[in-house]
């Protein structure tokens, strides 16, 4: 049960595009389309905004979007916000009703 | 709409025990498996207990296996959890989530209970 690797941090300009990778093995990411990705502000619950690698819940907005290669699950935020300054976690199913994030990226917007 | 509401955190001494309570409404709690993930100050999210919606199959991560319970009253609508031989590495917020249905995602969180283990 070992946490997924994101990036610490990444940063980007109201406007841009940025993506954040989440690595896992092949018996987590690799294994299973059952990836989600959770946005976290300061002080706040997450949020969840993908789920089974590429799906938006309700009320998501367009510019969140996600995919799966191999072992490296991505989530890419364009046309970046202010308000989209968070803590980002991706979560993968682990197999045997077991469950597994990532250490968690910082977005920073400039 | 769905509403977790997380309660009995506190301070406990190292060795002691808590037990974590989950108010739900806003959905068919019986239909439900339900989670608790776990954030220690300043750190990233942990899973840390699953129980099916009937309570019949329970899981847990390694680092609680045999010190932590989960549970379900599905008559009080409220998820449980037992947390025995804390360490002062179990310091963190606690957070109640539910499952999406499949299995495969969790879609809603409580905000949390702070459980801090100190002397």
């Amino acid at each position: 049960q070992s946490a997924l690797t994101q990036p610490r941090s990444v940063s980007g300009s109201p406007g841009q595009s940025v993506t954040i990778s989440c690595t896992g093995t092949s018996s987590d990411v690799g294994g299973y389309n059952y990836v989600s990705w959770y946005q976290q502000h300061p002080g706040k619950a997450p949020k969840l905004i993908i789920y089974d690698v590429s799906k938006r819940p309700s009320g998501v907005p367009d510019r969140f979007s996600g995919s799966k290669s191999g072992n490296t699950a991505s989530l890419t935020i364009s046309g970046l916000q202010a308000e989209d300054e968070a803590d980002y976690y991706c979560c993968s199913y682990a197999g045997s009703y077991t469950w597994v994030f990532g250490g968690g990226t910082k977005l920073t917007v400039l | 709409q769905v509403q977790l509401v997380e309660s009995g955190g506190g301070v406990v001494q190292p060795g002691g025990s808590l037990r974590l309570s989950c108010a739900a409404s806003g959905f068919p709690f019986s239909s439900y498996a339900m989670h608790w993930v776990r954030q220690a100050p300043g750190k990233g999210l942990e899973w840390v207990a699953f129980i099916y919606y009937d309570g019949s199959n329970k899981y847990y991560a390694d680092s609680v296996m045999g010190r932590f319970t989960i549970s379900r009253d599905s008559s009080k609508n409220t998820l449980y959890l037992h947390m025995n031989s804390l360490r002062a590495d179990d310091t963190a917020i606690y957070y109640c989530a539910k499952d999406a249905g499949g299995y495969d995602t969790i879609d809603y969180w409580g905000q949390g209970t702070l459980v801090t283990v100190s002397s």
